[in-house]
């Protein structure tokens, strides 16, 4: 099976700052990945879908780079909004597998 | 506009049977390959198995395999996930996920319906 090892687990952040999210593969996925918010009691909402490509509807300050092995996600000014848990996908190859989750928080 | 709607959850006793039921409406459900992804209280995400559209293939974790069936009925725009020999590690939110067009992953996801499995 593919790991996603997905970092931080959890991070603190103000308004307005940029976050960055960071998923690693345990073997090379193309740009076959997709970026997840979900915030409690709710299902997850896709932001980024192949890797890069961003979901419409989602906001710009929301962005997806990397292929093969290393993935980010880029919030460009965080609000409040976000805050929020983070999922990778990686959906290359069955199983596919989800990174551990980044919660979002308030500084 | 897409909707996709769970049901069947509901609180089971370990070794018992239920199945899972996600309606499908606003596409043309036949067109589209669909999944189920539980979350187990406060845990992340674990993707549970797929159908193709025309129901052809089938693939499952490995958590599931030889106790959890996914099928579907395209003249009824519904999913099921037949789940048998539950057991406590199964309790979750269940949540069916249409796969989006062009080899995409998620694009829709039903609210989730919660399975408890306790005695």
């Amino acid at each position: 099976d593919i790991q996603m090892t997905q970092s931080p687990s959890s991070l603190s952040a103000s308004v307005g700052d940029r976050v960055t999210i960071t998923c690693r593969a345990s073997q090379g996925i193309r740009n076959d990945l997709g970026w997840y918010q979900q915030k409690p009691g709710k299902a997850p909402k896709r932001l980024i879908y192949a890797a890069s490509s961003l979901q419409s509807g989602v906001p710009s300050r929301f962005s997806g780079s990397g292929f093969g092995t290393e993935f980010t996600l880029t919030i460009s000014s965080l609000q409040p909004e976000d805050f929020a848990t983070y999922y990778c996908l990686q959906h290359n190859t069955y199983p596919w597998t989800f990174g551990q989750g980044t919660k979002v928080e308030i500084k | 506009q897409v909707q996709l709607v769970e049901s069947g959850g509901g609180v089971v006793q370990p070794g018992r049977s239920l199945r899972l039921s996600c309606a499908a409406s606003g596409f043309t459900f036949s067109n589209f390959g669909m999944h189920w992804v539980r979350q187990a209280p406060g845990k992340g995400l674990e993707w549970v198995a797929v159908i193709w559209y025309d129901g052809s293939k089938k693939y499952s974790a490995d958590s599931v395999r030889g106790r959890f069936t996914i099928s579907r009925d395209n003249s009824k725009n519904t999913l099921y996930l037949q789940m048998n020999s539950l057991r406590a590690e199964d309790t979750a939110v269940y949540y069916c996920a249409r796969q989006g067009s062009g080899d995409y992953d998620f694009d829709y996801w039903g609210q989730g319906t919660l399975v408890t499995v306790s005695s």
